[in-house]
């Protein structure tokens, strides 16, 4: 069946640095890409859909400039969360929808922890 | 308005009894594709079970059965035979129109399958 898979799945950085989370989907090419952040005991809230060849789309309240979202290839998006802060730490999780049905199969998340 | 409701934060059943999740949607989109996911501890987001608008018959996946009324805009999950492992939070989504379409997620319910 469909795979996504996600890189890192936990990464714990200082105040101020950049962190890079991958979403690739490992046996069928995806054109769409869906970025989410989790909080604990929480919904996913949807922050952008990332398209191959074009910008991403972002939600509402979602700064475009903090949260860098690149779609490389048609298997790659990358989510680069910029100057992260305490308060960006979040569990972020990537989808990808896969037809028949176009379910959103999702990556397995990132565990993001910002001292 | 939400776009999609969870009623119910959190559920106990008994091992082995069956057990519905509610869930209830607004939309006015003629188009749109019901979903199921099951998230247990470690974060993952599993797809159970997929209903279409302009499905005729109720979809099913082995224990897992989705009880679609229409005219009420609900699509409840029907969990069969509970085992311990069902125990997970439980999110039910909606994507209108298109197949990229982004989804909606509900508030989730907590499911405690009790031995």
């Amino acid at each position: 069946g469909a795979v996504v898979s996600q890189h890192p799945s936990r990464v714990i950085c200082k105040s101020g640095t950049s962190v890079k989370i991958e979403c690739r989907s490992l046996d069928f090419q995806a054109t769409t890409m869906f970025w989410y952040r989790q909080f604990p005991k929480q919904s996913l809230m949807l922050m952008a859909t990332s398209n191959e060849g074009s910008k991403a789309t972002y939600e509402q309240g979602v700064e475009k400039d903090k949260f860098l979202i690149n779609h490389a290839s048609l298997t790659l998006s990358t989510l680069t969360v910029t100057s992260a802060h305490p308060e960006d730490s979040s569990f972020y999780i990537c989808s990808a929808p896969v037809p028949p049905y176009n379910e959103q199969f999702f990556g397995p998340g990132t565990r993001l922890t910002v001292l | 308005a939400q776009k999609i409701t969870q009623t119910q934060p959190g559920m106990f059943v008994q091992e082995k009894e069956a057990v519905t999740l509610d869930c209830t949607y607004d939309t006015s989109d003629p188009s749109y594709g019901l979903f199921w996911y099951k998230q247990p501890s470690s974060g993952e987001m599993i797809f159970l079970i997929y209903q279409g608008s302009y499905d005729q018959q109720n979809a099913t996946e082995g224990r897992y059965s989705l009880n679609f009324q229409k005219a009420r805009k609900s699509a409840n999950l029907v969990i069969s035979a509970s085992q311990l492992g069902d125990s997970a939070m439980y999110f039910c989504a909606m994507r209108e129109g298109g197949n990229f379409n982004k989804f909606y997620f509900g508030s989730g319910t907590k499911l405690n399958v009790k031995p």
